[in-house]
């Protein structure tokens, strides 16, 4: 099972474009959620999922926007990046809301705004 | 705001040397995970720790979940190179939907 992938895996853009990141699971799972790295700071949660065609705002959600159109995918957007925006994208998910179920991480997707 | 407070941030120790991650907080948390990440990958998940004062072992890692259900360490026995890699500590937040993390411990263990 290929389980969390993320693509692109390395971006570069310029202050002001836009792009969108995609995260696919194949594990059926119920539950998505987009977190951002920095060093230093862990996990911090951006927005997230708990079924298809619902979203909510996690702790740092400005700047992002996010769609789960199908159950399989969940996409974060910048409409407009910034310099601070500069981190290490992970998309996660989970089978169901217990918690003490596991987050089943992607491989992450570094931005660089320049 | 709940808040996960690890220390320390960062541990260079020699391989066979025995060391204690601690992750804390001042909320109550109805579990706590430990994962653990190597360069270029996501985290993987070590343990969940569920009942106050528990204690689980896994191989050389011991993780016991605080009594209050507020703190939760990592101890590694006899570390190894193997062991090297940033370790997380992650609590259910107020929604049970929602996983807050820890700013995580980066270990290197030399040979």
């Amino acid at each position: 099972n290929a389980g969390v992938t993320q693509t692109p895996k390395f971006r570069v853009l310029k202050t002001g474009q836009s792009m969108t990141l995609l995260c696919a699971q194949d594990m059926n799972h119920e539950y998505m959620y987009w977190y951002r790295q920095d060093p230093g700071m862990g996990l911090r949660l951006i927005h997230y999922s708990v079924g298809e065609g619902t979203t909510a705002k996690g702790e740092v959600p400005d700047g992002y926007n996010v769609s789960r159109l199908k159950k399989q995918n969940f996409l974060l957007g910048l409409e407009s990046a910034a310099p601070s925006q500069t981190s290490v994208y992970f998309c996660a998910s989970r089978g169901t809301g217990k918690t003490n179920s596991p987050l089943h991480f992607g491989n992450g997707t570094r931005l660089t705004v320049t | 705001t709940q808040l996960l407070e690890q220390s320390p941030q960062f541990l260079s120790i020699q391989e066979g040397e025995n060391l204690t991650v601690y992750c804390n907080s001042s909320s109550v948390f109805s579990s706590l995970q430990w994962y653990r990440q190597e360069p270029g990958e996501g985290p993987v998940l070590l343990v969940t720790v569920v009942t106050g004062g528990e204690v689980k072992k896994l191989k050389r890692l011991t993780f016991q979940f605080g009594d209050a259900r507020k703190d939760s360490s990592l101890h590694i026995t006899a570390a190894q190179p193997g062991d090297t890699g940033l370790y997380l500590c992650a609590g259910a937040g107020d929604s049970s939907y929602k996983l807050i993390f820890g700013s995580g411990t980066r270990l290197l263990v030399r040979p």
